[in-house]
Order: structure tokens, then C-alpha cells, then sequence
């Protein structure tokens, strides 16, 4: 069965540094998202992507982060300046199309830590 | 705005007995009503969704949800519980009115259930 893969599995930085994870969707799948969890806490989403560009971003999304898709398999989160309150599991998830209510898949997420 | 609550943090079961995982929600139009489960070390698993129709949805592994739309309930059901069912339980939901674009899901905090053999 086809799966969301993520890279790294865990990330250690130290604040003001950038990171950049890394995700592959599901091959035949058109719609791409980036969420997080906050430990302790709930999945918020944080943006959505769509035909190369976002579609969708929520209030934590600001000009610190952005999102990429360099190529045809990877999408890519990146964290210009990493803070400590960015310690939290990012999970991305992708989805065959969006107008229907297709579920979607979700990666096995990268532990974000910041030191 | 749209939100989703799952009141406990924890649910306890015995192996073999039925077991409910209850989530609560609130949108402004009509739901899709979404569960997912997490393994330790997993991502979030798709279970089941509900979008229109029969109230009462079958899903994977033996997982049903009902659809109360004068309570804004979507519990989550097992007849019978087994020891591998334990893991999160989130529940999630969309409002169908949320606007050309906006397809993001909103999570409940999640629910561990822990069935003992």
C-alpha cells in the first residue's frame, strides 16, 4: 500500500538556525499538506499546496515558513529561523484531490526539536 | 469557526468488550466527520469518514462511527475490543461550507485507548 514518507524522523537544531523537512506524498496524489503537534497538544494545520502554489495557510504559517515542491516526488517545509516554541512533530499528508472529501494520508512526521 | 472535542483523554477497556471513543464537534454548515488512529512511531491512520447519508459508517478493522447530528456526536465504536486496537484516537472534521480552497482538517487532541488483555 502506498505511503506518505517523511525525513528526517527526528530533527535537532538549535534556535535561529534553519531546517528543512522533507516529505514524499503518494505518487498519484495532487494535494499536499503540511500539519504539526505540538506536544500534549492538538494537530493544527499549517498550510496546504496545490498545482505548485498554497492554496491555503493558517495564522502559525507566517513568513518564517515555507513550502516547496523542488521536484515531482518531493515537498519540502521549510523553517527560515527556527524559535523554541517550533518544537513540536510535523506531519505531512497528501491527498488525491480535495473538491471531494478525500481523506488524507498522513506521513509518520518529524520530531522537530529545538535547542 | 470549526472545532472538534474528544472528552477524554483516556479510555480503559477489557479485551472482548465493546468500546466507544466519543468526539463532539462544531461547524458552522455540515460536517465531514473524519477518524485516524496513531501507532506508537506512526503517522495518523486513516479509519473511516463520514460525509452524507447513512448515519452509521463502517471503517477499517472492525471500526463503525454514528453520526448524531442534533448532538454534533461522531463516537467511535468496536464491538469488540482487541489488545492491538490500543493507540490515539483522533477525530477530525471539515465544514463543507468552509469556503473554495480550504480543506484543512481541524483535530481533536486525541484519545488513548488501552485495551487489557
Amino acid at each position: 500500500e502506498p505511503e506518505v514518507t517523511q525525513t528526517p524522523s527526528h530533527q535537532v537544531t538549535q534556535m535561529g538556525q534553519e531546517v528543512i523537512l522533507r516529505c514524499v506524498p503518494i505518487s498519484n496524489h495532487l494535494y499536499f499538506y503540511w500539519y504539526r503537534q505540538i506536544l500534549g497538544q492538538k494537530v493544527e494545520f499549517l498550510v496546504s499546496f496545490y498545482n505548485n502554489e498554497i492554496s491555503e495557510k493558517s495564522e502559525i504559517f507566517d513568513d518564517q515558513f515555507s513550502v516547496e515542491r523542488p521536484d515531482g516526488s518531493n515537498f519540502t517545509l521549510k523553517i527560515r529561523s527556527t524559535k523554541l516554541e517550533d518544537s513540536a512533530m510535523y506531519f505531512c499528508a497528501s491527498s488525491e484531490a480535495a473538491g471531494q472529501p478525500y481523506e488524507q494520508y498522513f506521513g509518520p512526521g518529524t520530531r522537530l526539536t529545538v535547542t | 469557526a470549526q472545532s472538534v472535542a474528544q472528552p477524554e483523554d483516556q479510555v480503559n477497556v477489557a479485551e472482548g468488550n465493546p468500546l466507544t471513543v466519543k468526539c463532539t464537534y462544531s461547524v458552522s454548515g455540515n460536517p465531514y466527520l473524519f477518524w485516524y488512529v496513531q501507532y506508537p512511531n506512526r503517522g495518523l491512520q486513516f479509519l473511516l469518514k463520514y460525509i452524507t447519508g447513512d448515519n452509521l459508517v463502517k471503517g477499517s478493522y472492525g471500526f463503525e462511527a454514528e453520526f448524531n447530528k442534533s448532538q454534533t456526536s461522531f463516537h467511535l465504536k468496536k464491538p469488540s475490543a482487541l489488545v492491538s486496537d490500543s493507540a490515539l484516537y483522533f477525530c477530525a472534521v471539515r465544514d463543507i461550507y468552509s469556503g473554495a480552497g480550504s480543506y484543512q482538517l481541524t483535530f481533536g487532541k486525541g484519545t488513548k485507548l488501552s485495551v487489557i488483555p
